[in-house]
């Protein structure tokens, strides 16, 4: 069975510092791979995802993940924190592409940007 | 386009009331979710659906109903509502891989 471990339910960085949000998962075949991001009170909204091709994967608001099959990792990074990048952060896998497939959710890493 | 949206945005029951929670989308996607989400749990599955009239259960799909009379809506409904069902509430669509949320409804149960 699939599942998502992200490392780590809070990260605090300071404004402009690196970020780097964790992602493992466990799938018997190649899945596809999603980060969502969750603003206080809001829905999620898709960051970038995975599906095939380049493993280096470019999102929204300046984030990239890199697909590394080897260690089964999909973390999300970002050079320069900004404060408006204070939000949960969701990593999610699916088996089913293109079909509208169930998506099995980490359980979040809640970002802190420190001014 | 609307996108997803989602009643009530808050709601408290008390035990063994019943309630619907609904969802109505207006981007003529055939796949439609329910997902709760609980602090520290991520998001779990309660209810999907491929298209009108087709539902089939998630994850966690105890002490819930679903129906999907049309394209556009997905009521999740509750029976008996128990104190375990207090969360907040998920609607989600799709055309493809990546899905569409909904505002969110917090329920609590007491």
């Amino acid at each position: 069975a699939q599942s998502v471990t992200q490392l780590g339910s809070h990260v605090s960085v300071s404004e402009g510092a690196l970020v780097l949000l964790r992602c493992n998962y466990s799938s018997s075949v190649p899945p596809y791979l999603f980060w969502y991001v969750q603003y206080p009170n809001q829905g999620l909204q898709l960051l970038l995802k995975y599906t095939t091709g380049a493993t280096l994967v470019k999102g929204i608001n300046g984030f990239e993940a890199e697909f590394k099959k080897s260690e089964t990792s999909f973390h999300l990074t970002k050079p320069s924190a900004h404060m408006s990048d204070a939000a949960e952060y969701f990593c999610a896998v699916s088996l089913i592409y293109n079909q509208g497939g169930k998506l099995i959710f980490g359980q979040g890493t809640e970002l802190s940007v420190k001014p | 386009n609307a996108g997803v949206t989602q009643t009530p945005k808050f709601r408290i029951l008390k035990i063994g009331q019943s309630m619907t929670l609904q969802c109505t989308q207006d981007m003529n996607h055939n796949y439609m979710y329910w997902y709760r989400q609980d602090p520290g749990m991520g998001l779990k599955l309660i209810y999907y659906s491929v298209g009108a009239g087709i539902t089939d259960k998630g994850e966690v799909p105890n002490g819930y109903n679903v129906s999907r009379s049309t394209t556009e809506d997905f009521p999740l409904r509750l029976e008996l509502a128990a104190p375990s069902q207090t969360s907040v509430y998920f609607c989600a669509s799709a055309a493809t891989d990546e899905q569409f949320f909904g505002p969110g409804t917090r329920l609590t149960v007491l």
